[in-house]
């Protein structure tokens, strides 16, 4: 099945400070979702972005499904973006698919 | 829209007894999938209801099982608990499943966390 790799594994940042998550997969993907997992374990969705450039506020994400790579950017951050990210994917296939296959994910520490 | 609902939101059972979780998806859609996450092993795919059929399963063994019922909601089943099965067990929903190259964005519930003592 398909490989997902996230880097780095821990990040801690000073409030202000914008941030880069990566996110590599070993194949192609009809589905790449990137989430942020609040303290109590719900996984909130950040982008739907199997391919192209997104943003929403202080967040932005890019995938080049050519180069198999995914990216995170979070400007300006604030405490509260502290947690885990996920990069998770799915796997193009001609038939059925997998679930989504997660990476480790990133923790995200930001301090004031 | 109300969002995913999962129950019971904590459970605590004893080795060699069953359980079963519950999920609502979002109205309208129609595909449930489940996940298991664990420190040690991650967040790991089940396995995927649509149209009251499993369409796919991950990589666990036969004690864990689900349905979808005609109004979508799933459950799943863990038989003969093992401390392994102890983890945060998570249900996303979506439109459909996938088809071909057309995949749909998963939105997941605020998760079921299961302590087997």
């Amino acid at each position: 099945g398909i490989q997902v790799e996230q880097s780095p594994p821990d990040l801690i940042l000073q409030e202000g400070a914008n941030s880069t998550l990566r996110c590599n997969f070993s194949d192609s993907v009809n589905n790449l979702q990137w989430f942020h997992q609040n303290p109590w374990g719900q996984l909130i969705n950040l982008f739907y972005i199997p391919s192209g450039t997104k943003q929403n506020g202080r967040l932005s994400a890019t995938t080049v499904a050519t180069e198999r790579y995914s990216l995170l950017y979070i400007s300006s951050s604030q405490t509260t973006d502290s947690g885990v990210y996920f990069c998770a994917a799915r796997m193009y296939s001609g038939g059925g698919a997998d679930g989504l296959t997660f990476g480790k994910g990133t923790h995200l520490i930001i301090q004031p | 829209k109300a969002g995913v609902t999962q129950t019971p939101r904590y459970l605590i059972k004893t080795r060699g007894q069953q359980v079963t979780l519950s999920c609502s998806p979002i109205s309208g859609h129609r595909s449930v999938s489940w996940y298991q996450q664990t420190p040690g092993q991650g967040l790991q795919f089940l396995f995927e209801y649509f149209s009251e059929t499993q369409r796919n399963k991950g990589n666990f063994p036969g004690r864990f099982s689900g349905r979808q019922f005609s109004n979508s909601r799933s459950e799943m089943n863990v038989s003969t608990l093992e401390l392994g099965d102890s983890a945060l067990y998570l249900c996303a929903s979506s439109l459909a499943t996938t088809l071909g190259t057309v995949s749909y964005e998963q939105y997941f519930g605020p998760g079921t966390r299961l302590t087997v003592t």
